[in-house]
């Protein structure tokens, strides 16, 4: 099946400081990623999309200037968190999808980033 | 907008019990509807879907079916084991585009 990684799987960062965190399709092109953050006990929530060569469409609420996202190729997309605050501490998830049209539209799920900022 | 809601957990059962997890949408359309398996360390899997009313998705023992007059997509399945501990999402998609999520339920079946 479709594989998704992350990288890094966690990491902790000083207030103030940026994070880049990775998002690869290991096995197929995916043109369109999704980034979505998860707090505890509660669901995924979409914050961007993101299309191969093109910038990303934010959810509305969602600063974009904070996030940082770039698709650069049909396997790798990234989201920078930019001046990390303590309440930027969550649960980051990416998935991926390959095309439009039948199966395709099916996301596939990378294991997820937890970020903490002190 | 569209939701998802679904039975908050967590539900704990014994092995080879019966399971069901409810689940109702609000949707302007007629969506697609999943449910998608996170275990433990993992990342999201879907489990199953139904594209249009009356479908029902089906697998590993698991069966939901879409039904448009309840506007729900009930996660079911008869007989639980251990490795079933995870936590589960249902979730619905419109055209295909971003997937909006219910706050998922943590099943913990206990041998």
């Amino acid at each position: 099946g479709a594989v998704v990684s992350q990288h890094p799987s966690r990491v902790i960062c000083k207030s103030g400081t940026s994070v880049k965190i990775e998002c690869r399709s290991l096995d197929f092109q995916a043109t369109t990623m999704f980034w979505y953050r998860q707090f505890p006990k509660q669901s995924l929530m979409l914050m961007a999309t993101s299309n191969e060569g093109s910038k990303a469409t934010y959810e509305q609420g969602v600063e974009k200037d904070k996030f940082l996202i770039n698709h650069a190729s049909l396997t790798l997309s990234t989201l920078t968190v930019t001046s990390a605050h303590p309440e930027d501490s969550s649960f980051y998830i990416c998935s991926a999808r390959s095309g439009a049209g039948g199966s395709s539209y099916e996301q596939y799920f990378g294991p997820g980033t937890r970020l903490t900022v002190t | 907008g569209n939701s998802v809601t679904q039975m908050e957990g967590p539900v704990t059962l014994s092995e080879e019990a019966f399971l069901t997890i409810n689940c109702t949408y609000t949707a302007t359309g007629y969506p697609s509807l999943f449910w998608y398996v996170q275990y433990p360390g993992e990342g999201l899997q879907l489990l199953l879907k139904a594209t249009k009313a009356d479908d029902k998705g089906s697998n590993k023992g698991f069966e939901a079916t879409y039904r448009k007059e309840t506007t729900s997509f009930h996660l079911e399945k008869g007989s639980v084991q251990v490795s079933d501990s995870a936590v589960y999402f249902c979730a619905l998609s419109e055209n295909g585009n971003k997937l909006v999520f219910g706050a998922g339920t943590i099943l913990r079946v206990k041998s």
